[in-house]
């Protein structure tokens, strides 16, 4: 079974602290996303990386980068969280050499809330 | 542009069948997902479809045509348990093209299944 890991299930954060999220997969997938989830807006994408270092903008980027040091690890961060980033996080990985390669598997989620 | 609508909200009753509506409106396709959410969780992968068709899955089946945009997820004998949000996905040109991976989401419908 995929298993992908997100470093905190519910995490508060002061207005303009640097917040790190971490994921982690253990299945050797090559893709991992990340995205936010909020009421009425569904899934936005903010980030995704197709490979150890690489890295490719989503759909709302802005406050926010990413890291992708080893293949099983793909971290987001905040860097000076903001009330308006206050939201479900979700981190996803995808396995590009398979059949159904699209297939994206979740992580639990954090619910990061920003005061 | 790329578009996918899903109805917002359904309700239904327990030991009923229920189907859910996918329309899309994509350059192109490469195949399309389904996904369940229970409140709170992490969204887990139901089903794919890249053929005309029919894919049954025990009490879940999906419908894909492409000629008409359209998918369907058929919920049978319904629990409480089934009680989520359902979530369809597209894989499409540019978005799966050289090194993206990327799937175009719907907003999800929310369904609740009563006693």
């Amino acid at each position: 079974d995929v298993k992908v890991t997100q470093s905190s299930r519910y995490l508060v954060k002061r207005t303009g602290e640097k917040v790190f999220l971490e994921c982690v997969q253990d299945m050797d997938h090559e893709n991992m996303f990340w995205y936010r989830q909020d009421p009425g807006l569904g899934l936005r994408l903010i980030y995704f990386s197709y490979d150890v270092k690489m890295k490719e903008k989503g759909d709302i980027p802005e406050g926010y980068s990413v890291s992708r040091e080893k293949k099983e690890r793909f971290s987001l961060i905040l860097e000076s969280a903001s009330t308006n980033q206050t939201s479900m996080y979700l981190c996803a990985s995808s396995d590009r050499d398979r059949e159904r390669w699209e297939t994206q598997y979740f992580g639990p989620g954090t619910r990061l809330l920003v005061l | 542009g790329q578009n996918i609508d899903q109805p917002t909200e359904m309700t239904a009753t327990e030991g009923a069948i229920v189907q859910i509506n996918c329309t899309y409106q994509t350059s192109g396709f490469n195949g399309l997902f389904w996904y369940q959410q229970h409140a709170g969780e992490a969204p887990t992968f139901l089903s794919y479809n890249v053929l005309d068709g029919l894919e049954e899955k025990g009490r879940f089946s999906s419908f894909l045509s492409r000629s008409k945009g359209y998918s369907y997820l058929l919920l049978k004998e319904l629990q409480m348990k089934d009680s989520a949000s359902y979530l369809c996905a597209v894989s499409a040109w540019p978005y799966n093209a050289g090194n993206n991976r990327k799937l175009i989401w719907g907003l999800g419908t929310s369904l609740a299944v009563n006693p």
